[in-house]
């Protein structure tokens, strides 16, 4: 499975744009770039994902670099709600299926937003 | 619409006792997930169905078994629970196999074993 690289942890405040970064040197031609973000006490839930071109949704932005190396998740406005885990995978195929859901979700970054 | 649900929400349970962690999920998804998540810690698969009938070991899947008769059901079974297995569990399911499908999870059950 393709490898990603996220920062430990962020810190916003209320109401700025924060820019999450994401590395994934070894990414294929086919991976998409998925972002999910787990709130407290809560399952993971999607946010956002693209394959080369930037994408655009009610929650995030999700710049790609030309080179797809590398991503970056915007949320344009921090709200105290967006304090979570954000986590960067790719999705491959393999054995004629998505990766996706077997993939390990790691630590991610952990974004603190302060009022 | 419901999504995936998952029941109880928080167990307790004695070392050695069994219990069942529900999952069902309304959207006529082909592809459902267990996971557990220590704290701290990412999100390990310990099995997975690709659908009715058929089920598969994912990373850690010693401890548990799983059924799946049917689309919408895939229940996690703990046999003789061990403190080890202390966790937050949740399940998830896909639609299909195509890379930009989207995961939907449950909200997790929290088991403690003491």
């Amino acid at each position: 499975d393709a490898k990603t690289t996220q920062p430990n942890s962020m810190e916003s405040n209320e109401e700025e744009p924060v820019h999450l970064p994401c590395n994934h040197s070894t990414i294929s031609g086919t991976d998409y770039i998925h972002w999910y973000r787990q709130l407290p006490s809560q399952g993971p839930e999607y946010v956002i994902h693209g394959l080369t071109s930037n994408v655009n949704n009610r929650m995030a932005s999700l710049a790609i670099a030309e080179d797809r190396k590398s991503s970056t998740l915007i949320l344009h406005r921090a709200t105290l709600r967006d304090a979570a885990v954000y986590y960067c995978i790719l999705s491959s195929l393999e054995l004629g299926g998505s990766t996706l859901g077997r993939l390990y979700f790691g630590r991610g970054t952990q974004l603190t937003v302060w009022p | 619409n419901a999504g995936v649900t998952q029941t109880p929400k928080f167990r307790i349970l004695k070392i050695g006792q069994s219990m069942t962690l529900q999952c069902a999920q309304d959207m006529n998804h082909n592809y459902m997930y267990w996971y557990r998540q220590d704290p701290g810690m990412g999100l390990k698969l310990i099995y997975y169905s690709v659908g009715a009938g058929i089920t598969d070991k994912g990373e850690v899947p010693n401890g548990y078994n799983v059924s799946r008769s049917t689309t919408e059901d895939f229940p996690l079974r703990l046999e003789l629970a061990a403190p080890s297995q202390t966790s937050v569990y949740f399940c998830a399911s896909i639609r299909g196999q195509a890379t930009n499908e989207k995961l939907f999870f449950g909200s997790g059950t929290q088991l403690s074993v003491l």
